[in-house]
């Protein structure tokens, strides 16, 4: 079966700090998506891509960039980090046909000192 | 762009009675919707896609969209502790592929 990888699970930057965060999955999905979850809210679109080297901006994108390498990974930059900032941010993906149901990952929780 | 809206923020109920939570969307150009449910601290588990009005059953999960009043439903049918977990709806865009969440239903089902 497949599967969708985020790493790290869990992530520990400083103020100011660039952060990455990576998403594989073996679904071989065109489309992939970044969300962040603040605690007790619903989840907010930071980027999605269609397909391999597409980039689409969310409704939260400003503060993040991502890339598309190839069509198994979706990875997300946090540009700076924010002082005691603290989120899941999770990563899904979806195949082709509009019955497919995204999946998601596990995420990767954030805290920044 | 498209606006997601559950109700209520909080449902509790006593295990075995009906629970029923609400979304509502900005617009119609979202072309299907999904529940999903997240325990404390895990990943998102899909309960019930529905992308034409009327009725969608899987196991205890129903469904009901009504695209006229921009509102889609979800009902657990009988519902256990096990069930206690935030509830989200989704709304999927097929021109565009963007798939826009609200902000959740906290559940807890008393034994």
């Amino acid at each position: 079966g497949g599967i969708i990888t985020q790493t790290p699970k869990f992530l520990i930057g400083q103020e100011g700090q660039k952060l990455t965060l990576k998403c594989q999955q073996n679904f071989n999905h065109d489309t992939m998506y970044w969300y962040r979850q603040d605690s007790g809210k619903g989840l907010r679109l930071i980027y999605y891509s269609i397909t391999e080297n597409d980039l689409q901006k969310g409704d939260l994108s400003e503060g993040y960039d991502a890339s598309r390498e190839k069509k198994s990974s979706f990875s997300l930059t946090v540009t700076s980090a924010q002082k005691n900032e603290m989120a899941v941010f999770l990563c899904a993906s979806r195949g082709q046909g509009d019955n497919q149901a995204p999946l998601f990952g596990e995420g990767t929780r954030l805290s920044v000192l | 762009q498209q606006k997601v809206q559950q109700s209520p923020e909080s449902l509790t109920v006593s295990e075995g009675a009906m629970a029923s939570l609400n979304c509502t969307f900005s617009d119609g150009t979202s072309n299907n919707f999904r529940w999903y449910r997240q325990h404390s601290a895990k990943g998102l588990e899909v309960l019930v896609s529905i992308f034409s009005d009327g009725e969608k059953e899987e196991g205890r999960f129903t469904a009901h969209l009504n695209r006229a009043n921009l509102h889609v439903s979800l009902h657990i049918r009988e519902p256990q502790p096990s069930d206690s977990a935030v509830y989200l709806c989704a709304a999927y865009n097929t021109n565009t592929g963007k798939l826009t969440f609200g902000d959740g239903t906290v559940l807890t089902v008393k034994p």
